[in-house]
């Protein structure tokens, strides 16, 4: 089974700034990831798969980047509705695996 | 708009089974597979498995090998999952989700119920 690690496991960003976190797979997963975004007592949204490529309806200012073992999802200018968890979700390898998340939080 | 609503929140004694359901709606519930997901208390997502609604074909993830049973009927465009000898380590909200492809499992979870928690207390 793939292991997905994500870091940092806290975010602490102010509005109006960017942000930067990582998904690291235990084994190269080509761009076979996704990104979601999860707020409180909500179900996850899809946000980014293919590794860059943005789900419908998802602002431009979220960015994911990456292939292999390695990768980023950039939030270039924070907006107030953005604060939530982030998680990564391999699927190129059976059983798809997700990362622990990354909570991005009020600075 | 695609719509996954799922039944409610359920409370259940260990060793019992719980069986939750999805329905879809706004789209075709056979051209898109269906994936169950699960999240513990302040944990994060496991998939469990996902089921074809056009054959009723299933795949299970190991962990939940002979404990879980994905089911459709397609006459009300809705999915079900059971989960049998249950455990305190159970609680959870369960998700479903539909697949981003088309006739076949991407594993990319496009649409997403609102959830049902499911909580195991003796």
């Amino acid at each position: 089974e793939i292991v997905m690690t994500q870091s940092p496991a806290t975010l602490s960003v102010s509005p109006g700034e960017r942000a930067t976190f990582s998904c690291r797979a235990s084994q190269s997963v080509s761009s076979d990831l996704a990104w979601y975004q999860q707020k409180p007592g909500q179900a996850p949204r899809l946000l980014i798969y293919a590794a860059s490529t943005r789900a419908t309806g998802i602002p431009a200012r979220f960015r994911g980047s990456g292939s292999g073992r390695d990768f980023t999802l950039t939030i270039s200018s924070l907006q107030s509705e953005d604060f939530a968890v982030y998680h990564c979700q391999q699927y190129k390898h059976w059983p798809g695996t997700f990362g622990q998340g990354t909570k991005v939080e009020v600075k | 708009q695609v719509q996954l609503v799922q039944s409610g929140a359920e409370v259940k004694k260990p060793g019992a089974s719980v069986k939750v359901s999805c329905k879809a709606s706004v789209y075709t519930f056979t051209g898109h597979y269906i994936h169950w997901v699960r999240q513990a208390p302040g944990q994060g997502l496991e998939w469990m498995g996902w089921i074809n609604p056009y054959t009723g074909d299933t795949l299970y993830a190991e962990m939940f090998l002979g404990r879980v049973t994905m089911t459709r009927d397609t006459y009300v465009s809705t999915a079900y999952m059971e989960l049998s000898r249950l455990r305190l380590d159970d609680t959870a909200t369960y998700y479903c989700a539909r697949d981003y492809c088309s006739d076949k499992s991407c594993s990319v979870f496009h649409y997403w119920g609102q959830g049902t928690l499911v909580t195991v207390s003796s």
